[in-house]
Formats: C-alpha cells, sequence, structure tokens
C-alpha cells in the first residue's frame, strides 16, 4: 500500500459540467501524476508536479487543469467535460531521489453523457 | 521524446506455456525501466525494475526481463505461466531525471487453464 487514495473512484457526469478528482497521498512524496488509460493506448501523462504550486504539462493537457495548494493534494478538473474524457484516471506518486519507482492509486473512473 | 512500444497486443497461452513479452524503447540517455501488471479491474503493480547494473532482472511471481542496451530492449519473460498471470502487461521508461514515467501500449496475456 503506497497511501494513495483517489476520490471519486467512480462518477457519471454530463457533457460540459466542471468535474474534479482528488488524489491524497499519505507518504509526503514529492511527485505526483495524473495518467488516464483507454483501450489501445496505454497510460497517458495529463499533467505532473514536482512540488506545491509546481505543475507541468503531459502529453494530453488540453482541456485539464491541476492544482497542488498542498504536498498530499493533488487536483485535476475538467473545467467542462467532454465524452472524449470518459476514462479511466490514475494518480501516481514518486519520491524524489535516483530511482524511485512511481506508485500508482487504484483509479477514478469517469464517464460523460 | 521517449516513446515505448510493444509489440504484442494480445497474446493467449496455455498454462505451463513460456512467456516473453517484447519492450522497446527510443530514447538516447540513461533510462529507468519497469514492467507493470494490471490484473482485471484493478490498479497498476510493479513487476520489476531496472535502474542500473545487472542487466537480468528478477521480479515478482518469477517474472524476470533483460534489459539489452545495443537493441533498446526490456523485454519481460515467465518460464511457466499460470491462469492467475492473466492480466494487462505495461512495459514503461523514464530517464534519469525522474518523474515522467512513459507507458507502452500494453499487452493484454490471456492464459487458457
Amino acid at each position: 500500500d503506497a497511501g494513495i487514495t483517489q476520490s471519486p473512484r467512480h462518477k457519471v457526469t454530463e457533457t460540459g459540467t466542471p468535474v474534479t478528482l482528488r488524489c491524497h497521498q499519505t507518504e509526503n512524496h514529492r511527485y505526483m501524476y495524473w495518467y488516464r488509460q483507454d483501450p489501445g493506448h496505454g497510460l497517458r501523462l495529463i499533467h505532473y508536479s514536482y512540488g506545491v504550486k509546481d505543475t507541468d504539462k503531459g502529453e494530453v493537457s488540453d482541456g485539464y487543469s491541476v492544482s497542488r495548494s498542498k504536498t498530499e493534494d493533488f487536483l485535476l478538473t475538467l473545467e467542462s467535460a467532454t465524452s472524449s474524457q470518459t476514462s479511466v484516471y490514475f494518480c501516481a506518486i514518486q519520491g524524489s531521489g535516483y530511482g524511485n519507482t512511481i506508485y500508482f492509486g487504484e483509479g477514478s473512473w469517469l464517464t460523460v453523457v | 521524446a521517449q516513446s515505448v512500444s510493444q509489440h504484442n497486443h494480445h497474446v493467449i497461452l496455455s498454462e505451463a506455456a513460456s512467456l516473453e513479452l517484447g519492450c522497446n524503447y527510443s530514447y538516447g540517455g540513461t533510462v529507468n525501466l519497469f514492467w507493470y501488471v494490471q490484473y482485471p479491474g484493478q490498479h497498476l503493480q510493479l513487476l520489476l525494475k531496472y535502474f542500473s547494473g545487472d542487466p537480468l532482472v528478477k521480479g515478482i511471481k518469477g517474472f524476470e526481463a533483460e534489459f539489452i542496451k545495443s537493441k533498446f530492449s526490456f523485454n519481460l519473460r515467465k518460464p511457466s505461466v499460470q491462469w492467475s498471470d492473466t492480466a494487462e502487461y505495461f512495459c514503461a521508461v523514464n530517464d534519469n531525471q525522474g518523474g515522467k514515467l512513459i507507458f507502452g501500449q500494453g499487452t493484454e496475456l490471456s492464459v487458457k487453464p
């Protein structure tokens, strides 16, 4: 158990509504990530954070924003959800230092109808 | 930019058969390499990782992988698969600066009892 909690675990929302997913960690790790998983695409990085208020874009960041006001929380926001954002979202954490493994949360299943 | 390619999208084996899943990456620098497994409905779990040293890496559940630098490959192997190995397997790479784990598309393994 890497001490990662994602919420909500399942959500159905309507197109055009805002949605926020929360990732909470208890390990005080520096790096946090949001990935989305879609069939045939593996996991793709949306955004990541390397410290409080320090974030950067991944390969599929359009339509998403993030915030990290505390070390333990990393929020992913869909400002106006679209059907193409129906996916499984995984949060991940990594400690600083060479060779640290990235550990994943249990996932948040989001359906946009 | 880094990329990871997994050549087998779906592999079907009978129990006790040997397994080899291919993984190739493109990156000119020093890399860290990982194999993750995802059982149906679950999150990703680390199978094994390579940072440096012996290119033959042993992981959990009898899996191993060999890093061949000249071929930019990190293939996953298991001498004798079990029904419980049915899952999706992901190869991933990041550079030794940490972070930004890049995934392959995944290989679905189905083991017939």
